[in-house]
């Protein structure tokens, strides 16, 4: 069973508008994290914003924000103010209990448009 | 400071041939993870550090890759009899004692031709 979904293979956004990507997850585990990553076109993954499953708050970073609906198991990705520089590939990962590894979801392609 | 760093960027070779991919994880990093990226896939666990020792080895597709880390910093992961299905960016991680955030190098592109 797939463990994160991403649906959405490519978005566009306008440039200074906000914009959600959206990341379902499927654990049984009562504790894990859940990650987001940039990867621009020149490939390096860039950690982005980090929300474990007992912080009582939605994490912020910048202009980064974490929609977190546990019950939905979902963890989407709010980006404010959209840049031209935002424009790249996000992946939504999650990190069970225990475990080192990362479980990637297929990644959605955001475009931001001037 | 200092990125995880990885060598080479770029890495030809022919089908059957034995390759070294190195990572250089960040400076007191303790846990060192290779992922394998094809494609237009997200990427994909292959084996975990923690120190010396491989603390979870199960995502190593077959016994012709192995990885070590022999003094708990740099990682060298090696593969045999190279297939064209190997062919794909191998992407190096670490992160510190206290946090489980990963931190990415800019990976190694492998073409097996």
């Amino acid at each position: 069973a797939q463990k994160i979904t991403q649906t959405q293979p490519g978005m566009f956004v306008q440039e200074k508008e906000a914009v959600t990507l959206d990341c379902t997850y499927d654990t049984s585990d009562p504790s894990y994290g859940l990650f987001w990553y940039k990867q621009p076109s020149s490939g390096e993954m860039i950690f982005l914003i980090y929300q474990g499953s007992y912080d009582q708050q939605n994490a912020t970073e910048g202009r980064y924000s974490l929609n977190f609906q546990k019950a939905r198991k979902s963890a989407n990705l709010v980006i404010s103010a959209s840049q031209l520089g935002d424009s790249a590939m996000y992946f939504c990962a999650m990190r069970e209990e225990g475990e080192g590894k990362l479980i990637f979801g297929q990644g959605t392609e955001l475009s931001v448009k001037p | 400071g200092a990125g995880v760093s990885q060598t080479p960027s770029n890495k030809v070779t022919e089908k059957g041939k034995y390759v070294e991919l190195r990572c250089d994880p960040i400076s007191g990093h303790t846990a060192l993870y290779w992922y394998r990226q094809s494609l237009g896939q997200g990427p994909e666990f292959l084996i975990y550090f923690q120190g010396t020792g491989a603390a979870d080895d199960s995502g190593l597709p077959n016994d012709r890759f192995f990885a070590v880390r022999p003094e708990g910093s740099v990682s060298t992961l090696k593969i045999q009899r190279t297939e064209r299905g190997d062919s794909a960016v191998y992407l190096c991680a670490s992160s510190p004692p206290t946090r489980d955030t990963q931190y990415f190098g800019p990976g190694t592109r492998l073409t097996v031709l």
